[in-house]
């Protein structure tokens, strides 16, 4: 069975700091990985997806990477700022997922500090 | 472009109450699915539908029915709810099933059971 961790759970930085986010996932035979934001109060709004075959996406100043062999995605996020301070997941799809393929991790709570 | 629209936002219902919460995308989705979001346990997956007429359980099906009887909308029905049913529930949906697809959620409904 698919299981997907986050971590850190929480992560407080100061504004304009590049970071990193990191999802890893314990099977590799996946279809693709997803990240998400979720603002307070809100549901979840897709940043980036990337297919089994790719090593990366890029929007703006987001990019995502995937290693399947390590079991690893990351999500940077250059020159952070306030408005940047959400929960941030992943999912992965595969067939070791749930019933509908997909695993969600738990998040990551990002405070971006003025 | 509406993407998945959710009703209501806010709920409160009385113990062995019944509702039914509101999904619909103009999307024309095939897949779609209710999920519960709780502290500390994530997302999961209630009941899912690859298609009008077509719908399947998830991780946590007790206490819930859906019916998807139009592409457009996939209804949640508490039976008779329970206080562990007090959660925020989120609608999705994308393309299809299948691995390589954007998914996208409603902005999820609150709902307390007292």
């Amino acid at each position: 069975k698919q299981e997907v961790t986050q971590i850190p759970a929480a992560l407080s930085v100061p504004e304009g700091e590049n970071l990193v986010l990191n999802c890893s996932f314990t099977d590799s035979a996946i279809y693709n990985l997803q990240w998400f934001r979720q603002d307070p109060g809100k549901g979840l709004t897709s940043l980036l997806l990337i297919q089994s075959s790719q090593r990366e996406q890029t929007s703006g100043r987001l990019n995502a990477s995937l290693d399947k062999s390590s079991g690893r995605s990351t999500l940077y996020i250059a020159a952070s700022q306030p408005g940047d301070s959400a929960t941030y997941l992943c999912a992965a799809s595969g067939k070791g997922g749930g019933a509908d393929g997909l695993t969600f991790g738990k998040g990551t709570h990002l405070i971006i500090q003025p | 472009n509406a993407g998945v629209t959710q009703t209501p936002k806010f709920q409160v219902l009385k113990t062995g109450q019944s509702m039914t919460l509101q999904c619909a995308q103009d999307m024309n989705h095939e897949y779609m699915s209710w999920y519960r979001q709780d502290p500390g346990m994530g997302l999961r997956l209630i009941h899912y539908s690859v298609g009008a007429g077509i719908t399947d359980q998830g991780e946590v099906p007790n206490g819930y029915n859906v019916s998807r009887s139009t592409t457009e909308d996939f209804p949640l029905r508490l039976l008779s709810a329970a206080p562990s049913q007090t959660s925020v529930y989120f609608c999705a949906s994308s393309y299809s099933k299948a691995g390589g697809n954007t998914i996208y959620f409603g902005e999820g409904s609150w709902l307390t059971v007292v």
